[in-house]
């Protein structure tokens, strides 16, 4: 399977507890992105890699998220002291941007957390 | 005001039906369109991409966009039972790309 890659896929924690995700993007793809989805909503953007460079971040993220991508491949997401409102599914996507490229967008399935 | 309306539904269909499925937008930024298709519990899933006004068609899928009206539509014809899913629209601002501005959203049952 070549396509993105997360895991875990669902995780239950209990409040106040840190959890971290991970993002395996499509191979040479440079761009990875981390969403959040809450039931019946759509996807919301929490931040974006173009290689190693952490390039945006939304103004929603809290200070209790933090990500990473260290080697310009996977990508991490922690959330510190989780709490109830920061239960959704984590959704990773990624793309290659060139210079004639489109910058088309693959999502992963997905990790769903629960905090308890 | 959401920069991107789409009806969450749910719409219902019988098998062989023609569906359509619309978002509006509030931000001309907004320069490239695309529909993605989300079974349940599951990431989406990329059906039809496009930049500019006008048609595009993929199979039994035409993605339609009018700028002026700030308006994008999505129709499904020929539908099938396996079509029953969430279809999102989503937006993108720039030659740059970037994130994702979608909607919330419209659930599809397609009965056959």
């Amino acid at each position: 399977d070549t396509g993105v890659s997360q895991d875990p896929r669902h995780k239950i924690t209990k409040r106040g507890q840190n959890v971290t995700f991970r993002c395996d993007p499509i191979s040479e793809h440079n761009r990875l992105y981390w969403y959040r989805q809450t039931l019946g909503q759509g996807p919301e953007f929490l931040t974006y890699f173009q290689n190693e460079a952490q390039l945006e971040k939304s103004r929603l993220l809290s200070d209790r998220f933090s990500a990473e991508r260290p080697k310009g491949s996977f990508s991490t997401l922690e959330i510190q002291r989780t709490e109830q409102g920061d239960s959704a599914m984590y959704l990773c996507a990624s793309s290659f941007r060139g210079a004639a490229s489109t910058d088309t967008q693959y999502f992963g399935p997905g990790t769903r957390l629960t905090v308890l | 005001q959401k920069e991107v309306e789409q009806d969450p539904g749910p719409l219902s269909v019988p098998e062989g039906a023609i569906v359509s499925l619309n978002c509006t937008y509030s931000n001309s930024a907004f320069q490239y369109f695309m529909w993605y298709r989300q079974y349940s519990r599951k990431g989406p899933e990329l059906l039809m991409y496009t930049y500019s006004s006008g048609n595009k068609e993929d199979g039994r899928f035409t993605a339609q966009v009018d700028k002026s009206s700030k308006y994008i539509s999505l129709f499904i014809r020929d539908s099938q039972p396996s079509d029953s899913a969430t279809y999102l629209c989503a937006h993108g601002r720039g030659n740059q790309g970037g994130k994702l501005i979608f909607g919330q959203g419209t659930e599809l049952s397609v009965k056959p």
